[in-house]
């Protein structure tokens, strides 16, 4: 059964705190993804990665930054966690050929 | 970024009464997905679409993939209470290293 792992499924933090979010797949998957999801506003693409140590930026990249060092984990980071970015984050996996998306459990974030 | 337009927002139905919404765009996909996500949960497949005029089944669900590569559909027959969630589709071009572009969402409450 494919899996995609994030690490927590709750977070609180605290306004300028360095918050770490990690993924983990097991399909052996080439991409990865990171989205946001906030109501009203749909699933939007923060930073994708198709290679270790490769990242491109998504439609929301500002305030967040990624790591891929091993093919199956990918890292989202928050570098000074602010209460705007308070909302539920998904990390999803796909490979190149088929396309077709895993997704996490979610991990909702709370910055107060 | 863009999004692919997909209606309709919400639907209210009656236990039994079968369901449809779809999903347009401008572009060109080659692939189409469609996504159910549970509250509080990440989004799991339901189908994929891989050709122009694929229909598919799983269980209740339907979805085919449009001919002009521009549209996807769902279909729900005899809905259960458990349908309930939000239904998303998501489209990928060729060459987007799996990049997806995600509809806006259709909230499904069904009535016993």
């Amino acid at each position: 059964d494919v899996k995609v792992t994030q690490s927590s499924r709750y977070l609180v933090k605290r306004t300028g705190e360095k918050v770490f979010l990690e993924c983990v797949q097991d399909m052996d998957h080439e991409n990865m993804f990171w989205y946001r999801q906030d109501p009203g506003l749909g699933l939007r693409l923060i930073y994708f990665s198709y290679d270790v140590k490769m990242k491109e930026k998504g439609d929301i990249p500002e305030g967040y930054s990624v790591s891929r060092e091993k093919k199956e984990r990918f890292s989202l980071i928050l570098e000074s966690a602010s209460t705007n970015q308070t909302s539920m984050y998904l990390c999803a996996s796909s490979s190149t050929v088929k396309g077709e998306a895993f997704f996490g459990q979610g991990t909702r974030l709370t910055v107060v | 970024g863009q999004q692919l337009n997909q209606s309709p927002q919400s639907m209210f139905i009656q236990e039994g009464e079968d369901v449809s919404m779809n999903c347009t765009s401008s572009s060109i996909f080659n692939t189409w997905l469609w996504y159910k996500q549970d509250p509080g949960e990440g989004p799991v497949l339901l189908i994929a679409l891989y050709k122009a005029g694929e229909l598919t089944s799983n269980g209740r669900l339907t979805a085919q993939f449009g001919i002009t590569r521009k549209d996807s559909f769902l279909n729900i027959s005899a809905s259960i209470p458990s349908d309930v969630g939000i239904y998303f589709c998501a489209g990928r071009r060729g060459t987007s290293y799996g990049k997806l572009t995600f509809g806006q969402g259709t909230i499904l409450t069904v009535h016993p």
